[in-house]
């Protein structure tokens, strides 16, 4: 069965400082990997997906992740935080049925 | 474009009554649909998935119930709620071909079982 674990729930940074939000993922296929972003009491939205095409992915609102075989690894960035970033991050692995794994996620704190 | 969506927005309901939240999806067809809940401090989990009117599978056993009366309807029901169902529901769609196709959420509905 496939996983993800999300190292740290609770990240905060200050504004215009880096974001790093790490994923691991456990699959025994070639995973396709998700990053979504919630905001209080909304719903998911996809920040970016990983398909196995370029390893490097760039989605909205700045951020990106770098898909890395041999360390099981999707980790979310960006190069500065704003304070809309404040929100939940969650990395998921996409299962047969089109089915999302989800980590437990990470709360993401921007400080001004 | 395609548009989910769910309601109500928040619910608060005693114990032991009964639930019925529902999940509608307009501009496709044939869409794969999910009820995810998400507990509090937890992250989200699968609860129901749907392939087709009438097709219903259940990935953790609960006391809750989904019904998929019409395409693109997805309904998730209990007939007695219990303190343990409280949590943000989320619903989504994806299409039905494709194993990269992502997740699109519904804005979710607080239940609180009091």
């Amino acid at each position: 069965a496939q996983s993800v674990t999300q190292l740290g729930s609770h990240v905060s940074v200050s504004e215009g400082a880096l974001v790093l939000l790490r994923c691991n993922y456990s699959s025994s296929v070639p995973p396709y990997l998700f990053w979504y972003v919630q905001y209080p009491n909304q719903g998911l939205q996809l920040l970016l997906k990983y398909t196995s095409a370029a390893t490097l992915v760039k989605g909205i609102n700045g951020f990106e992740a770098e898909f890395k075989k041999s360390e099981t690894s999707f980790h979310l960035t960006k190069p500065s935080a704003h304070m809309s970033d404040a929100a939940e991050y969650f990395c998921a692995v996409m299962e047969y049925g089109n089915k999302l794994v989800f980590g437990a996620g990470t709360i993401l704190r921007v400080k001004s | 474009s395609q548009t989910i969506h769910q309601w109500p927005a928040t619910l608060v309901q005693p114990v032991g009554s009964p639930l019925s939240l529902e999940c509608t999806v307009e501009g496709t067809s044939n869409p794969n649909l999910y009820w995810y809940r998400q507990a509090a401090g937890r992250g989200l989990q699968l609860l129901f998935y749907s392939v087709g009117i009438g097709q219903i599978s259940s990935e953790v056993p609960q006391n809750l119930s989904a019904s998929r009366p019409q395409d693109r309807q997805f309904i998730l029901s209990s007939k007695k709620l219990l303190l343990s169902d409280s949590g943000f529901y989320l619903c989504a769609w994806s299409r039905d071909r494709g194993m990269f196709a992502e997740a699109f959420f519904g804005q979710g509905t607080r239940l609180t079982v009091v």
